[in-house]
């Protein structure tokens, strides 16, 4: 079984619609990241939390909010979806030895 | 706050050595990791420099010269598996995140 698991793993929405992506992990690991990939732009960090209480805006928060209902779980919500969200989003773990960050699967995120 | 640069595009055959460098910016940071992603896929761990010098694991090798603000990624033996992007990233010290390079995008021919 995967260890960083995302829900869903597409999604096709329309401007101004709510969304939320979720994430869990197996890791046992307190920091999680939520990150944000556009083609040749790379990794940006949206948000991040180093336990249920810890949350951090990152450097492209706007627009986008954070829950951390458990160790295990760490969701990103789009309050009102934008075209310009469309984007590949990835949930992370950080962990281990060699400051390791683990990444889920991925979301593949349209907005209409 | 930290940035990172890397050459977009590296071309190389199958059987030689390429070379991806990265020199950054930073505040501070723990180290200098690697990262490997295959199109459509998530990012995976290669190589991590906490020390400057040269890290091997396998085929891959990794170098770090804090001095010089510079590392670089080493792929020996190309396979046509090896193809994908390759991303330097650095962990601040202060925000415990990664930053992400843009990204070298490794195209190996026959």
């Amino acid at each position: 079984d995967a260890d960083v698991t995302q829900t869903p793993r597409n999604r096709i929405t329309k401007t101004g619609k709510r969304i939320m992506l979720e994430c869990s992990q197996t890791k046992g690991h307190d920091r999680m990241y939520w990150y944000r990939q556009d083609p040749g732009l790379g990794l940006r960090l949206i948000y991040y939390s180093f336990d249920v209480k810890d949350i951090n805006k990152g450097e492209i928060s706007d627009g986008y909010s954070v829950s951390r209902q458990a160790q295990a779980k760490f969701s990103l919500s789009l309050e009102s979806a934008i075209p310009n969200q469309t984007a590949l989003y990835f949930c992370a773990t950080l962990g281990g030895g060699t400051d390791t960050q683990y990444f889920g699967p991925g979301t593949r995120l349209t907005v209409l | 706050g930290q940035s990172l640069e890397q050459p977009s595009e590296v071309t190389a055959v199958e059987g030689a050595i390429v070379q991806i460098n990265c020199t950054y910016q930073t505040s501070g940071f723990y180290g200098l990791s690697w990262y490997q992603q295959h199109d459509g896929g998530a990012p995976t761990f290669l190589s991590y420099n906490a020390l400057d010098g040269l890290e091997e694991t396998g085929r891959f090798s990794s170098f770090l010269s804090r001095s010089d603000s510079y590392g670089y990624l080493l792929l020996q033996e190309l396979q046509m598996k090896d193809s994908a992007s390759y991303f330097c990233a650095v962990l601040d010290t202060g925000r415990r995140a990664l930053t992400f390079g843009s990204g070298t995008r490794l195209q190996v021919q026959p």
